[in-house]
């Protein structure tokens, strides 16, 4: 079954920093890879998603991922973070059943 | 817009009374799920409807039952909770499709006193 492991509990950056949460999956076959936020007492909300292709994908709010098969990785990076952007992270996978397994989640804290 | 809606968006209950929640959605998505969330943990799945073929965990508790009356709607029906099921209880829907987005709603917190 497929499994996600996000290293980091929780983590604080100013503001105008970047930004990278680290993501490891655990999957034999190409997993389908999602980026989640989640704002307190909120949804989750998509950031953005991995399927097939480019392995460098663009998603929303100026976040972007890297699917790295070799290391079995798929982090989302920013390159200046901003004070909206607190909130937690979840990195989640799926086969092809849709069966969504997420990871224990990042919580980020922005620095003024 | 289309989306996923949840009502109520905050739920009190007092242990052991039967409690309702709901969900709907106008993505006209095959596919409904309901999670679990406690504080600072990830989203736990409980089950999700494949149309109208259900779906249970194998460790969700008998206390937690689901009905999906048409494609819109679905609801989450806990028999009698305890304090523990205190939690945020959000849907999610997708489509068939392998490896589809789900799309969630902003869920709704159950207080169990």
């Amino acid at each position: 079954a497929q499994s996600v492991t996000q290293p980091d509990i929780h983590i604080t950056v100013s503001e105008g920093a970047s930004l990278e949460l680290r993501c490891n999956y655990s999957y034999g076959a190409t997993p389908y890879l999602f980026w989640y936020v989640q704002s307190p007492g909120q949804g989750l909300q998509l950031l953005l998603k991995y399927f097939s292709g480019d392995t460098l994908v663009q998603g929303i709010k100026g976040f972007e991922a890297e699917f790295k098969r070799s290391q079995s990785s798929f982090n989302l990076r920013k390159p200046s973070v901003h004070w909206s952007d607190a909130a937690e992270y979840f990195c989640a996978v799926t086969a092809y059943n849709n069966d969504m397994r997420f990871g224990a989640g990042t919580r980020l804290t922005v620095k003024p | 817009d289309a989306m996923v809606i949840q009502n109520p968006r905050y739920q009190v209950t007092q242990f052991g009374k039967p409690v309702t929640l709901s969900c709907s959605q106008t993505l006209n998505h095959n596919v409904m799920y309901w999670y679990q969330q406690k504080s600072s943990q990830a989203p736990k799945l409980l089950f999700h409807y494949y149309d109208k073929d259900f779906n249970n965990e194998a460790d969700t508790p008998d206390n937690f039952q689901s009905r999906r009356p048409n494609t819109s709607f679905c609801f989450l029906d806990i028999r009698s909770p305890g304090l523990g099921d205190a939690a945020m209880y959000l849907c999610a829907t997708s489509s068939l499709l392998a490896g589809e987005t789900q799309y969630f709603g902003p869920g709704t917190r159950l207080l169990v006193l």
